[in-house]
């Protein structure tokens, strides 16, 4: 299997706070986890690429300080969206690639942010 | 730039096929992902085609013709529970995905 975690699945935080949000790959090692946000009956936007170990690399118009990406172990990156504005509530979704070539993904259920 | 095209939506009987086509023009390629995603839901991956060609799992088949840079996701003996977006997506040549709009497949009994 192919399981990845991802908690929590809902938050509600209020303008100006942080947020974290993990993902987790459950049977399998994970090379590379990706970030994407998703705003309704749209497509999925990648947000940023991480490898366990190194920096994230991030998509143009991504803020890197707004949106920290830890990759801490080849089963753990967290995402850190940090003073939490209104216009960030989305769907937040993580993925991870068991090699480096990321056409097979496996999807977290994903985390719906709502900044009040 | 890079995009790719598939129909916003696509409807259907239950027990019908149904064809969901996908055009891309990327820099470098290396293979088409399909993915599913119901409503609320996370998207799950389908097929993925590096070589030309028909792949085929139960009733889902996906294709690909490398020199029209085109390939189709096909779904048999549609059921109701099919009813949900599907997302073609290109491996290009940085390893990342490059994902289409998706096509929201309604189905009808």
């Amino acid at each position: 299997g192919a399981v990845v975690s991802q908690h929590p699945s809902w938050v509600i935080c209020k303008s100006g706070t942080s947020v974290k949000i993990e993902c987790r790959s459950l049977d399998f090692q994970a090379t590379t986890m990706f970030w994407y946000r998703q705003f309704p009956k749209q497509s999925l936007m990648l947000m940023a690429t991480s490898n366990e170990g190194s920096k994230a690399t991030y998509e143009q118009g991504v803020e890197k300080d707004k949106f920290l990406i830890n990759h801490a172990s080849l089963t753990l990156s967290t995402l850190t969206v940090t003073s939490a504005h209104p216009e960030d509530s989305s769907f937040y979704i993580c993925s991870a690639s068991k090699g480096v070539g990321g056409y097979e993904q496996y999807f977290g259920p994903g985390t719906r942010l709502t900044v009040t | 730039g890079q995009s790719l095209e598939q129909p916003s939506e696509v409807t259907a009987v239950e027990g019908a096929i149904v064809q969901i086509n996908c055009t891309y023009q990327t820099s470098g390629f290396y293979g088409l992902s399909w993915y599913q995603q119901h409503d609320g839901g996370a998207p799950t991956f389908l097929s993925y085609n590096g070589l030309d060609g028909l792949e085929e799992t139960g009733r889902f088949s996906s294709f690909l013709s490398r020199s029209d840079s085109y390939g189709y996701l096909l779904l048999q003996e549609l059921q109701m529970k099919d009813s949900a977006s599907y997302f073609c997506a290109v491996m290009d040549s940085n390893y990342q995905l490059i994902w289409g709009a998706g096509t929201k497949l309604i189905i009808k009994p």
